[in-house]
């Protein structure tokens, strides 16, 4: 079954900019989504299709996807910010849905 | 607005059975592709399974740690979504989530429930 690789933690300063990379075999070739969960809440999209952002998302948030790495970036980090974050594709040659395995983004 | 509650679960013991229910608003639900999700506790999300809507053939897909033992309904009639999963093990304990993309959106799961926190313990 396919696998997305996530680092388990990031930690960023206010003000700077937080990437978090997604790896998979291949990835280039599908579309990746990102979610962000803050502790005890439901998680909630905050970029789909590699680099689109929902309504009410902050432009702030930002994606984007290459050969073998999608990355979510969140420019001029907030303290809201912190947060679970997980990237998920779905794997067309299983029809199945798969998560990475969540990044947790601290704000220093 | 889209709302998605989900209603049952609770304590199971091993080898038992749970039925949850996820009541939805706010959108045409026969239309829409419906997943659960869960999260084990201090874990990160997982997708156990799909039905997809009736116009699409109405199936149902499974991920590996539960096929066989899950069973993923729908009532469009009353807008409502099931999870029957038997033969509980301690490690189905999770905080399990409806989720859909909503309709015409196939890969993402755009909205989500508050979630319920199911333990499977003796």
């Amino acid at each position: 079954s396919y696998v997305l690789t996530q680092p388990p933690s990031v930690s960023v300063a206010p003000g700077q900019t937080a990437r978090i990379p997604c790896g998979g075999n291949n990835i280039g070739s599908k579309t990746v989504h990102w979610y962000q969960q803050r502790p005890g809440q439901a998680p909630v999209l905050v970029v789909y299709d590699d680099g689109v952002r929902p309504s009410g998302i902050p432009e702030r948030f930002s994606g984007s996807n290459s050969e073998h790495t999608a990355t979510l970036t969140i420019s001029r980090v907030e303290a809201g910010d912190e947060a679970d974050y997980y990237c998920q594709v779905w794997d067309s040659s299983s029809d199945h849905y798969v998560f990475g395995i969540g990044t947790k983004v601290t704000v220093l | 607005e889209v709302q998605l509650v989900e209603s049952g679960g609770g304590l199971v013991k091993p080898g038992g059975s749970l039925r949850l229910s996820c009541a939805a608003s706010g959108f045409t639900f026969s239309s829409a592709w419906m997943s659960w999700v869960r999260q084990a506790p201090g874990r990160g999300l997982e997708w156990v399974g799909r039905i997809k809507s009736r116009t699409d053939g109405g199936t149902t897909d499974y991920a590996a740690p539960v096929t066989g033992r899950c069973t993923i309904s729908r009532d469009d009639s009353r807008k409502m979504l099931f999870l029957q999963l038997n033969s509980l093990k301690t490690e189905d304990t999770a905080v399990y989530y409806c989720s859909t993309g909503g309709v015409g959106r196939y890969l993402t799961f755009d909205y989500w429930g508050p979630g319920l926190l199911v333990t499977v313990s003796s």
